[in-house]
């Protein structure tokens, strides 16, 4: 079955630390992945896509993430975390055919401290 | 622009009971989805229409059924509540063109006792 994985639940940094956050998935084929943002209170909002071109994609607030095809791993990275960057992320994938569901991983929650 | 829209944004109902939720997709957007988000389980996909039909449909009883109406507007019943079914309810919205973004709705939180 397709799969997405994210190996850190529970992700605790200071300000200024730098933030990689790991994901996974287990399609075959073209994907196109995702990362969402789920700040306290608000909706869930996309950071950034992947669908095709430059592995490396950036995205809203900073954010950056690298598709890696041989590692089936998409994972989301930012240089220097503020405290507004408190947050749940999610990742998700799709395969790129007919009707294909969007897959999330179970999510990360990030708390920076000040 | 005006968002997705879910109402109500709290339901509690009783074991047994049914539940409606609706949703209001982005205005030109014909798909709509609709997730549950139960503690510790990230975001379960239910259930995809587009265009009135029912495209894709996750890995839950048929208990959790739904439909979309001809203004793309779409409504989630879920039958014979059960304890385990109290979550958040997300509804997302998009083009219908492979790979698009979803945008999501504020969620119902629904609460079984």
């Amino acid at each position: 079955a397709q799969s997405v994985s994210q190996h850190n639940h529970h992700v605790i940094l200071s300000e200024a630390a730098s933030l990689e956050l790991g994901c996974n998935y287990s399609y075959g084929g073209t994907v196109n992945l995702f990362w969402y943002v789920q700040y306290p209170g608000q909706h869930l909002q996309l950071l950034l896509k992947y669908f095709s071109g430059d592995p490396l994609v950036k995205g809203i607030k900073g954010f950056e993430a690298e598709f890696i095809k041989s590692k089936f791993s998409f994972n989301l990275r930012k240089p220097s975390v503020q405290w507004s960057d408190t947050a749940e992320y999610f990742c998700a994938a799709k395969k790129n055919t007919g009707f294909q569901k969007l897959v999330f991983g179970t999510g990360t929650r990030l708390l920076v401290s000040p | 622009e005006a968002g997705v829209t879910q109402s109500p944004t709290h339901l509690i109902k009783t074991r047994g009971q049914q539940a409606t939720l609706r949703c209001s997709p982005i205005s030109g957007h014909t798909s709509v989805y609709w997730y549950q988000q139960a503690l510790g389980l990230g975001l379960q996909f239910l259930l995809w229409y587009d265009e009135g039909e029912e495209r894709n449909r996750g890995n839950f009883p048929p208990r959790f059924s739904g439909r979309q109406f001809p203004n793309y507007s779409s409504e989630l019943n879920v039958n014979a509540l059960e304890l385990e079914d109290s979550a958040l309810y997300l509804c997302a919205s998009s083009l219908y063109l492979a790979g698009v973004e979803q945008f999501f709705g504020p969620g119902t939180r629904l609460t079984v006792l």
